[in-house]
């Protein structure tokens, strides 16, 4: 069976750090890109980062470009974002999310979803 | 990089057909034939119901189709089934530093 789980999420206070992780099975990992996508509560949903099969490729959004670094380890089968300077509008569920096959599709669509780990960046 | 623009409600009967819009710049859905919709249930994970403008996943019913003309694109649902109710989000590729956009989210009611 296909499948992503998170794990790692938690309360943090602002201004500190927390990694959350996601462990693939089911598909070879290091055929596809990853992404990170999160939906803050009662929101909708805004894509985090990505990285390619190799880690050549990798992108940010503006909002977190410089806090956040997205990382890969392929023998692992496993996906990491460590998220640095931690704020309170950063508070949301994070969904792993696989590509589809492709350099251009596999940017942007995302076809197998975990069920996500929750954030909450609070005092 | 900003959020494409989607109306925050639709509806229709069941066997009906709706059709949802999505609207960005040249510099997102208008420059790239890279837009995706997603569909989801409350309290549930995304499934991915369109890609490339007008492709359907495997398992995806051809009740789901896709379009995009200039820097809109649109997902049809036709048929509608009460199964249907959920969140419609889109998705384009926005260029620049490989950055992925997107839409706010559409509410899907099957009265």
């Amino acid at each position: 069976e296909v499948q992503l789980v998170e794990s790692g999420g938690g309360l943090v206070q602002p201004g500190r750090s927390l990694r959350v992780s996601c462990a693939a099975s089911g598909f070879t990992f290091d055929d596809y890109t990853m992404h990170w996508v999160r939906q803050a509560p009662g929101k909708g949903l805004e894509w985090v980062s990505g990285i390619s099969w190799n880690s050549g490729r990798i992108g940010y959004a503006d909002s977190v470009k410089g806090r956040f670094t997205i990382s890969r380890d392929n023998a692992k089968n496993s996906l990491y974002l460590q998220m640095n300077s931690l704020r309170a509008e950063d508070t949301a569920l994070y969904y792993c999310a696989k590509g589809l096959p492709g350099y251009g599709s596999g940017w942007t669509a995302f076809d197998i979803w975990g069920q996500g780990t929750v954030v909450t960046v609070s005092s | 990089q900003s959020a494409l623009t989607q109306p925050p409600s639709a509806s229709g009967s069941p066997g009906q057909s709706v059709t949802i819009s999505c609207t960005g710049t040249s510099s997102d859905v208008g420059g790239y034939n890279y837009v995706s919709w997603y569909q989801q249930h409350p309290g549930k994970a995304p499934k991915l119901k369109i890609y490339d403008v007008s492709k359907r996943p495997s398992g995806v019913p051809d009740r789901f189709s896709g379009s995009k003309s200039g820097n809109t694109a649109s997902l049809t649902v036709s048929g509608l089934q009460a199964e249907d109710e959920a969140d419609y989000y889109c998705s384009s590729y926005a260029g620049g530093n490989n950055l992925v956009v997107f839409g706010g989210g559409t509410k899907l009611t099957v009265l």
